[in-house]
């Protein structure tokens, strides 16, 4: 499986913008990247996936590198409510099984108030 | 519109009894995922099944456990006599397509099993 590498934390302040990054170099070209969070006691949340070109949604942006070796997730403000662990996993498996999502151990977000 | 349910939430069960777990997928999902949360661990991969079928338990321990999406009602995943170490938090997630690498799974809140 391809792996992903991510600071085992960060911090932030409220109201600030985040850039959670994301190593991914042996990706393979049709891989997607996903995010997902994680908050305190809860089941993984879907944040943001994509390809080659940058992505925009209500939660959150993906920019992703030209040679989609790396990406960062960002997230525009950050509140209270975005302190997670934020995942980074590539759709990847051979033979069909990219519905295995490989979760690393992710990076903390700290937001202080 | 309600998502993934899981119940029960917590579960405590004594060495050696049985712990079954239920998962409701999303409304029109038809895959259903378990994996399973040591404590300071990543998620890891269990089983993966749709309706009447399992199509990959390469994470599922040989042993005790089991897992089944009948036709009707939730997916359960079953855990006979269980051991200190089946202590976890079980997460089932769902989608409504696989085969797919923009496959995006929904996760319900997990249940957290206690073994004493």
């Amino acid at each position: 499986d391809a792996k992903t590498t991510q600071p085992n934390s960060m911090e932030s302040n409220e109201e600030e913008p985040v850039h959670l990054p994301c190593n991914h170099s042996t990706i393979s070209g049709t891989d997607y990247i996903h995010w997902y969070r994680q908050l305190p006691s809860q089941g993984p949340e879907y944040v943001i996936h994509g390809l080659t070109s940058n992505v925009n949604n209500r939660m959150a942006s993906l920019a992703i590198a030209e040679d989609r070796k790396s990406s960062t997730l960002i997230l525009h403000r950050a509140t209270l409510r975005d302190a997670a662990v934020y995942y980074c996993i590539l759709g990847s498996g051979s033979g069909g099984s990219n519905y295995k999502l490989t979760f690393g151990k992710g990076t903390l977000l700290t937001v202080n108030p | 519109n309600a998502g993934v349910m899981q119940n029960p939430r917590h579960l405590v069960r004594r060495r050696g009894q049985e712990a079954r777990l239920r998962c409701s997928p999303m409304k029109g999902h038809s895959h259903v995922y378990w994996y399973r949360q040591l404590p300071e661990e990543g998620l890891k991969f269990m089983v993966y099944l749709q309706k009447e079928n399992i199509i990959d338990e390469s994470g599922m321990p040989k042993e005790r456990f089991s897992a089944e999406f009948p036709k009707e009602g939730p997916s359960i995943l079953r855990i006979q006599q269980v051991v200190r170490g089946d202590s976890a938090a079980y997460f089932c997630a769902s989608s409504n397509r696989s085969g797919s690498r923009q496959n995006i799974q929904y996760f319900g809140a997990g249940t957290r099993l206690s073994v004493l």
